[in-house]
């Protein structure tokens, strides 16, 4: 049990463009995902938390912007990574907590931006 | 400030070895400690984790963690090592600051083992 899925695991995209990706619990409702992002052989770096039904919220530094979250059910939360640019590169990670207070990951999803 | 410290980046082990893996956090109280392990391609794995109680952890994969909070250290520990568990560890904690169970994680540890 306790399983979340990332799609897509990997994207490249042009510098301009949008790119979304999602971010589901599989097997069990999630009131709270949240958003990571990891730099190569670096940690993860908290970048929201998303809660259902009400607006994200953001780290400081992140631009509310440019990563767009949201969270319109139980089980999907989505970032939208707007006018991507190279710098936005990245490998961003979601976990979705459990009311046992763990938090499952997904698996990723590679960012590239050309 | 609250900050999360794994001084080792790389520690390489032969099958079969003990193995420990070191996390020091800095707080004024005691925070909820986690242990996480991630495999290329793999989300990453909830190994054990801590909020009270008996300070020795046990968690899957024959892995163990002591919080000692004299030393503000959560170290996680496994008698014999297998090849298998060659992957990135990561320590994290939720510093209880009244906001959904936000994590702070270490920098990572890579661990390699020899046959």
């Amino acid at each position: 049990g306790a399983v979340v899925s990332q799609h897509p695991s990997r994207v490249i995209c042009k510098s301009g463009t949008s790119v979304k990706i999602e971010c589901r619990s599989l097997d069990f409702q999630a009131t709270t995902m949240f958003w990571y992002r990891q730099f190569p052989k670096q940690s993860l770096m908290l970048m929201a938390t998303s809660n259902e039904g009400s607006k994200a919220t953001y780290e400081q530094g992140v631009e509310k912007d440019k990563f767009l979250i949201n969270h319109a059910s139980l089980t999907l939360s989505t970032l939208t990574v707007t006018s991507a640019h190279p710098e936005d590169s990245s490998f961003y990670i979601c976990s979705a907590m459990l009311p046992i207070y763990e938090q499952y990951f997904g698996p990723g999803t590679r960012l590239t931006v050309t | 400030a609250q900050s999360v410290t794994q001084p080792d980046i790389h520690i390489t082990v032969s099958e079969g070895a003990s193995l420990e893996l070191r996390c020091n956090y800095s707080y004024g109280a005691t925070p909820y400690l986690f242990w996480y392990v991630q495999s290329p391609g793999q989300g990453l794995q909830l190994l054990l984790k801590y909020f009270s109680g008996d300070t020795l952890v046990q968690g899957i994969k024959g892995f163990e963690a002591e919080f000692k909070r004299s030393q503000s250290s959560f170290n996680l520990r496994k008698p014999s090592v297998h090849w298998s568990d060659a992957a990135e560890y990561f320590c994290a904690v939720d510093f209880n600051t009244g906001t959904a169970s936000k994590l702070t994680f270490g920098t990572g540890t890579r661990l390699q083992v020899t046959l």
